[in-house]
């Protein structure tokens, strides 16, 4: 099973500034992960597939990178509304799984 | 546009067995590539995938939930359905369903319906 490890657990910025998410696997998942967000109350949006391609709509200032076990999440210019919780998942093997998530507030 | 629904009941006792139906619209599990699977979140916690199942009938779960669940579709209701047998407080949880391809992640997602189990 590979394990999904999100650093930090909590991250708090405040607008306008730059954050950085990390994932890290336990095993070589190739590009095969995909990042979400999710705020109280509603299911998780997805902002990044495979990686590095961001979802039908999500804006610019969403971006992601890595390959094989590394992956960040980068937030350009933090807008009010992205203050919420990121999880990243992988898709590369069965079975499976999720990060833990990072909470980022402000 | 692609949409789901979860339905089903809001409490169950322990020991007993969840039937939650995933109705969904925008797309067909005839299709090839075309997946359904249930992804649960317990209060304050992360998410945990739980089954999935393909266009071709093709089923995977969870191993830390082996022997409990079991993942079906009706093509002509557009729906899916999970079960989960002997169920225990800790099942206690909202439980999503949601839309993916086999070259994708899962992309569109139902609001998903909280369960409690208890006494």
């Amino acid at each position: 099973e590979v394990v999904l490890t999100q650093s930090p657990t909590t991250l708090s910025l405040s607008p306008g500034e730059r954050a950085t998410l990390s994932c890290r696997a336990s095993q070589n998942i190739a590009g095969h992960l995909a990042w979400y967000q999710q705020k109280a109350g509603q299911a998780p949006r997805l902002l990044i597939n495979d990686a590095s391609n961001r979802a039908t709509g999500i804006p610019a200032r969403f971006s992601g990178s890595g390959s094989g076990t590394d992956f960040t999440l980068t937030i350009n210019s933090l807008e009010p509304e992205d203050f919420a919780v990121y999880y990243c998942h992988h898709r590369s093997s069965w079975p499976l799984t999720f990060g833990q998530g990072t909470r980022l507030e402000i | 546009q692609i949409t789901l629904e979860e339905s089903g009941p809001t409490l169950v006792k322990p020991t007993q067995t969840l039937t939650l139906t995933c109705t969904f619209s925008g797309f067909s599990l005839n299709t090839g590539g075309v997946g359904v699977g249930w992804i649960r979140q317990p209060p304050g916690k992360a998410l945990e995938w739980l089954a999935l199942i393909w266009w071709s009938g093709e089923a995977h779960y969870s191993p830390s939930l082996t022997g409990r669940l079991n993942i079906d579709k009706d093509t002509s209701k557009n729906q899916v359905v999970l079960t989960m047998t002997n169920m225990d407080p800790v099942d206690t949880a909202t439980y999503y369903c949601a839309h993916r391809l086999d070259s994708r992640h899962f992309d569109y997602w139902g609001r998903g319906t909280l369960v409690t189990v208890s006494t």
